[in-house]
């Protein structure tokens, strides 16, 4: 079975800092990566996806198949970054059904 | 606004009672997924639909039963209701059967039981 790690649930920075949320998943297919942004525990919003390869508010993501990662960028985190980050995990047999991790919260100080 | 849409928003109920959560799909999507969202748990996949047949089951319980109707939209049932099952719930949905194809979150329904 796959699983998603997202081994800090907290993380606070300051505005303009650098920012990286780690995620690892555990997986023996090709899964397709996800991450995914929830605010004060609303709708939770696609941020990016391995597939697409693009940069949405700044962050990238980079599928690392050796270190089976997929950690969050950002270069300059801003304050209205502040929300919880779910990485997910898609295997190939499933459709479109997603494994979550368990979340990172990330506070953006002024 | 994903364009998936949940009924109700809000829901307060005693236990042992029974509720339905709605959700309409995003237009043109056939499959359908549900989420339980718990403070203590984060997010667990229940049950998944496509165009009308169940596809994949997750951590849901046997007080929990669903269905997805001929027009796509879907209805979550939960019965004798425990404390426990206070959560958001969440519907997703998808364009296709894939694995690339990302889900589009509803904005969930609080369910609180007293």
């Amino acid at each position: 079975a796959q699983r998603v790690t997202q081994p800090e649930k907290l993380l606070s920075v300051f505005k303009g800092a650098p920012v990286e949320l780690k995620c690892n998943y555990s997986y023996s297919g090709s899964p397709e990566l996800f991450w995914y942004v929830q605010y004060s525990r609303q709708r939770l919003q696609l941020l990016l996806r391995h597939i697409s390869r693009e940069s949405i508010k700044g962050f990238t993501a980079d599928l690392n198949k050796g270190e089976t990662s997929f950690h969050l960028k950002k270069p300059f985190a801003q304050e209205e970054d502040s929300a919880m980050y779910y990485c997910a995990l898609s295997p190939e047999t499933s459709g479109s059904r997603l494994t979550f991790g368990e979340g990172t919260q990330l506070t953006v100080n002024p | 606004d994903s364009g998936v849409t949940q009924t109700p928003k809000h829901l307060i109920t005693a236990t042992g009672q029974r509720v339905t959560l709605r959700c309409s799909p995003r237009s043109g999507d056939l499959s359908v997924y549900w989420y339980q969202q718990s403070l203590d748990q984060g997010l667990q996949f229940l049950i998944q639909y496509y165009n009308g047949e169940e596809r994949a089951k997750g951590n849901i319980l046997e007080r929990f039963s669903a269905q997805q109707f001929p027009d796509l939209h879907s209805e979550l049932n939960l019965s004798s209701l425990e404390l426990g099952d206070s959560a958001l719930y969440f519907c997703a949905s998808s364009r296709v059967w894939s694995h690339n194809s990302p889900l589009h979150f509803g904005n969930g329904t609080r369910l609180t039981v007293t």
